[in-house]
């Protein structure tokens, strides 16, 4: 059984440059969320999909921000036109469902962004 | 709206020595979840607990033990005897469950837990 596996590990970019991330959750797993964790600071939820459709997104998830789950497996999480404030980590985590939500996520590694 | 609040920002002890991590929730659902996650240096959350809010029951894993006390809106994290391996930031969690699909856990700020040889 892999984990979740999320590429790249690390992005380093110019203010102003659009960035992709891409996040594979566990096999079986058809729920996948993206969260966004700061120094010092909790994971914040950013947004969630069912398969392949987008149920739910954070007021976090400003316009820049998009994701996609198109075949309901991989999913990616892109931000155009990044800004200072976007530098953080980006953590893909997947479970399976459960009729009360009560599966537990489990994460991937994260990647970690640093805007210059 | 969803709180969680881990009022130790750092901890520190000695090798062998049992600590404690506290974690307050404030929900206005009555039926939730509450996790524990621990994120090592390397940066992977791993998932250590979930206890459901109708089952008060302690839970005791190995040299892990949690404490959940739904009076006082609590669910504390113990650590017996600590190791080296154990140093890391904890994480207290939970998700609410409104029958509204809504799936986002809402984390605290984390405790950072170094253990010294």
């Amino acid at each position: 059984d892999t984990g979740v596996s999320q590429d790249p590990r690390h992005k380093i970019t110019k203010r102003g440059q659009n960035v992709t991330f891409r996040c594979d959750p566990i096999s079986e797993h058809n729920r996948l969320y993206w969260y966004r964790q700061t120094l010092g600071q909790g994971p914040e939820f950013l947004t969630y999909f069912q398969n392949e459709a987008q149920l739910e997104k954070s007021r976090l998830l400003s316009d820049r921000f998009s994701a996609e789950r198109p075949k309901g497996s991989f999913s990616t999480l892109e931000i155009q036109r990044t800004e200072q404030g976007d530098s953080a980590m980006y953590l893909c985590a997947s479970s399976l469902a459960g009729a009360t939500g009560n599966q537990p996520q489990h994460f991937g590694d994260g990647t970690r962004l640093s805007i210059l | 709206a969803q709180k969680v609040t881990q009022a130790q920002t750092e901890i520190s002890v000695v090798e062998k020595e049992d600590v404690t991590l506290d974690c307050v929730y404030e929900t206005r659902d009555t039926t939730y979840y509450l996790f524990w996650y621990k994120q090592p240096p390397s940066g992977e959350l791993v998932f250590l607990i979930r206890r459901n809010s109708f089952d008060e029951q302690n839970e005791i894993s190995g040299r892990y033990s949690w404490n959940f006390q739904k009076s006082t809106s609590s669910f504390n994290f113990t650590i017996t005897a600590s190791q080296v391996v154990d140093s890391a930031v904890y994480f207290c969690a939970l998700l609410p469950y409104s029958g509204a699909g809504s799936y986002q856990l809402t984390f605290g700020k984390g405790t950072k837990l170094s253990v010294i040889p």
